[in-house]
Parts: C-alpha cells; structure tokens; sequence
C-alpha cells in the first residue's frame, strides 16, 4: 500500500527566503509523485510530477523537488519565498504505477506561511 | 480552454437529505474521479470512472454513489447525509486512467 508523510503542518519563512516543504512516501512499486498547491476556497493546482525521468523536477513558479529512492523522500524547494506562495501544499503518490489507476494518496498538507 | 468545472460552488443541506454534485471534463479528458477533503486535511479519494465505467473506489459507504455519463460528464450522489459529510467534494479529470489529473475548483458542502 502506498502513503504519503508530510513532516510540519506549518511551515513559516520571510519573503526572499529558501523555501523547503519535506515529503516522504512509502510505495512498493516505482510511485509517481506529485506536489499540488491549493489557495484559499480554490482546488488544486499541480506544481510539478516525478514519472520515473529525471530525478530532479523542476516546476512552475519556481519550484522544485528531487526524488531520493534512498530516503524515499520528495521533497519541495523554491530558493527565494515570494508572498504570493503563501497557500497549503499537498504531496501525493499514485496508487500504483502497475495497476493503471489514477487514484492519488495525498499527505496532510503544509500550510506555507511567508513573512514580509 | 474551459478548465474542470463543478457544480455547484456551495451548497447546505440538512441531515438526512440526498445531494448531487456534477463535473464537467476538461475537453478530450475520457477519466474523471472524485475526491473528498474534509477541512485542515488532505484530499482522500473517492470514485474514478473511465469511459463510463467504475475503475476505483475509495474506503466510503455505499451511501456514495456516482456515474459517468456518454460526455465524460460525472454526478456523486450521497445519500443520507451526515454532519460528517460536510466537506469540499473536488474532481479530478485526465486523459487516461493513470495519466495527470486536473482538479476543479471543488463544491462546499454543509451538512446542518
């Protein structure tokens, strides 16, 4: 069975800042993992995907994130914090790569704080 | 390009009464599924059909229900409503079955 850790449920950092939100999964087969951000009253918006390419994944608004098999970690970084990224992140892995399902399992989400 | 659109944004209920919720496809989108995120925690999932057929369901009671329709169009149904239903419902669609998904902007529901 697959799931998702999300390590702080808040995350504070000021603006020009390194912003890193950490993500951890647990998978028995090679996962596909995702980073969403929500916005207040708004559904979800994909920041970047890890599908088995590249383990270093870069995405939009300046984000990041690597994959590490090793630590079976995903973690999200953006090097300088803009206060329009304040918003709640989710990290989320594919049920499973082998059996053809879209089915997402999200962690609990970091809630991204940027300070002026 | 038209975006997953839900209906409708809001919507209160009362305990006991039966609710539907729609999704409407991103354009060429043939998989939809639906997902429930109850404040402060992460989207858990519900249903995804594809090409009209159910491919997934989540750990929910039978009072969840839903349906595809021949435009990739989807409604959940939910029965019996509780206080704990009350939630924002998202839908998802993709091109595939285990391709990216899109989310809609979701449907706040209150159960009083």
């Amino acid at each position: 069975a697959q799931s998702v850790t999300q390590l702080g449920s808040h995350v504070s950092v000021s603006e020009g800042a390194l912003v890193l939100l950490r993500c951890n999964y647990s998978s028995s087969v090679p996962p596909y993992l995702f980073w969403y951000v929500q916005y207040p009253n708004q559904g979800l918006q994909l920041l970047l995907k890890y599908t088995s390419a590249a383990t270093l994944v870069k995405g939009i608004n300046g984000f990041e994130a690597e994959f590490k098999k090793s630590e079976t970690s995903f973690h999200l970084t953006k090097p300088s914090a803009h206060m329009s990224d304040a918003a709640e992140y989710f990290c989320a892995v594919s049920a499973s790569r082998s059996s053809n399902t879209g089915k997402l399992i999200f962690g609990q989400g970091t809630t991204l704080q940027v300070k002026p | 390009d038209a975006g997953v659109t839900q209906s409708p944004t809001h919507l209160i209920k009362t305990r006991g009464q039966h609710v539907t919720l729609r999704c409407s496809p991103i354009s060429g989108h043939k998989s939809v599924s639906w997902y429930q995120q109850v404040l402060g925690q992460g989207p858990q999932f519900i249903f995804q059909y594809y090409e009209k057929e159910e491919r997934g369901r989540g750990n929910f009671p039978d009072r969840f229900s839903a349906r595809q329709f021949p435009n990739y169009s989807s409604e959940l149904n939910v029965n019996a409503l509780l206080l704990g239903d009350s939630a924002l419902y998202l839908c998802a669609s993709s091109w595939g079955r285990a391709t990216e998904a899109f989310f809609g902007q979701g449907t706040r529901l209150t159960v009083v």
